[in-house]
Parts: C-alpha cells; structure tokens; sequence
C-alpha cells in the first residue's frame, strides 16, 4: 500500500454539477499531483502543489480548481460539469522537497483514483 | 518544452515472444526517465528507473541520450505483464511529465 488515499473510490453526477476529490498523501510527502485519465488521452497532468502551494500547472480547465490544506491534504473541485469530464482522477505524492537539493527526482505514489462519471 | 512520446497505444504479442515498448523523450536538461505500470484494477506503481539500472519482473530499459529513448524491453512475455504502461520524465527535481500510455495485450 503506498500510502496515498483518494476519496470517493466512485462518483457519479448529472452535468452542471459540483464535485470535489479529496487526496491524503503518504505521511511525510510535501507534494501533491493531480492526474486526469481518459481513454483517449491518457495521464493529464492537472496541477501540482508543494506545502500548500501551486508549484506547477498543466492542462487544468478553468472550472476546476485546486487547493493544498495545512494538514498537506489536497482537493480537487470539478465544478460545471460536462459529460467529457468523466474520467478517473489520480493523485499522486512525492517524498521530494522541491528543492534543489542536488538529490535525484522523486518517486511518485498513485492513489487507487476517483473514477468520475458524469450523465 | 519537455515531452515523452509513446507511439504505440496498443502493443500485442504472444505469450513467450520479445517485447519493446517504445519511449522517446525530448528534454534539454539532464532528464531522469521512469515506467510506471498500471494493471487491471491497481494503482499505478513504479515499474522502473533509469538511474537502478535494474531489471523488475524481467523487464529492462537503458537510457540512450544519442536517440533520446528509453524504450521498456523484455525477451520472453508473460500474460501477467499485460498491462497500461507509461513512460515518465522527471525534472526539475520535482516534476513529472508522462507520455499517452501504452496498452500492452500478452495473447497465451
């Protein structure tokens, strides 16, 4: 078990709707990954935070938004939902800083995903 | 701009046979290059690094810098590997760009 929890496991919603995926990293990760996967597009990178705060940003739509809690608790909120956003939603921690530490790049743990339908 | 190409969505072969699943990479930096593996209902877990230079469940990958790959190979196939494989860029000490994914199918 790699440590990271996502919640729901399952979700299903109407369009127009809100939803928000909860992430708990393994204990001791500072960074916080969010991933989309569809069947045609393969693992999105979403966005990525580190302590609390945006670090990078990929192809994440407007009306999604993200948010690192103290706690290092992340959650992705999915709102004006459309019938493409169905997908499962990953996300991942890191052990590593963010610094320059000289060490190598980290290795990322996988939360089993929130699969999102939308109808 | 960095970028990890996997040309193959779905890659098929019989049990017993070669395999190579190919992962080209564009990155101007120093590049550590990674496989991650999804089966059926699992999480995805790192398969491979380039920097262990090891092999997992028989599976190899070596770095070429001259091509910019780092394809994912195994010389005999089992109907366990069958799998979602992705190759992965790391950078920056902390971020990750990953390629479209490729469906490998072992056939008995």
């Amino acid at each position: 078990d790699s440590g990271v929890t996502q919640t729901p496991k399952h979700l299903i919603t109407a369009t127009g709707q809100r939803v928000t995926l909860r992430c708990s990293p393994r204990s001791g990760d500072l960074s916080v990954y969010w991933y989309q996967q569809s069947l045609d597009q393969g693992l999105q990178f979403l966005i990525q935070y580190y302590n609390g705060e945006e670090r990078a940003k990929g192809n994440i739509l407007e009306r999604f938004s993200a948010q690192q809690f103290p706690d290092l608790h992340s959650e992705l909120n999915l709102s004006s939902l459309e019938l493409g956003d169905s997908a499962l939603y990953f996300c991942a921690s890191s052990f590593r800083t963010g610094s320059h530490s000289g060490t190598n790049t980290g290795e990322l743990f996988f939360g089993e995903g929130s699969r999102l339908t939308v109808l | 701009a960095q970028r990890v190409t996997q040309p193959e969505k779905l890659l098929s072969v019989f049990k017993g046979a070669p395999v190579e699943l190919k992962c080209n990479y564009s990155y101007s930096g120093s590049p550590e290059l990674f496989w991650y593996v999804q089966y059926s209902r699992q999480r995805l877990q790192l398969l491979l690094r380039h920097i262990s230079r090891e092999s997992i469940k028989g599976f190899t990958a070596d770095l070429n810098k001259g091509e910019t790959s780092f394809h994912l190979k195994k010389p005999f196939a089992q109907e366990e590997d069958s799998a979602m494989y992705y190759c992965a860029l790391g950078y920056n000490f902390n971020k990750f760009y990953f390629g479209s994914g490729t469906k490998l199918n072992v056939k008995p």
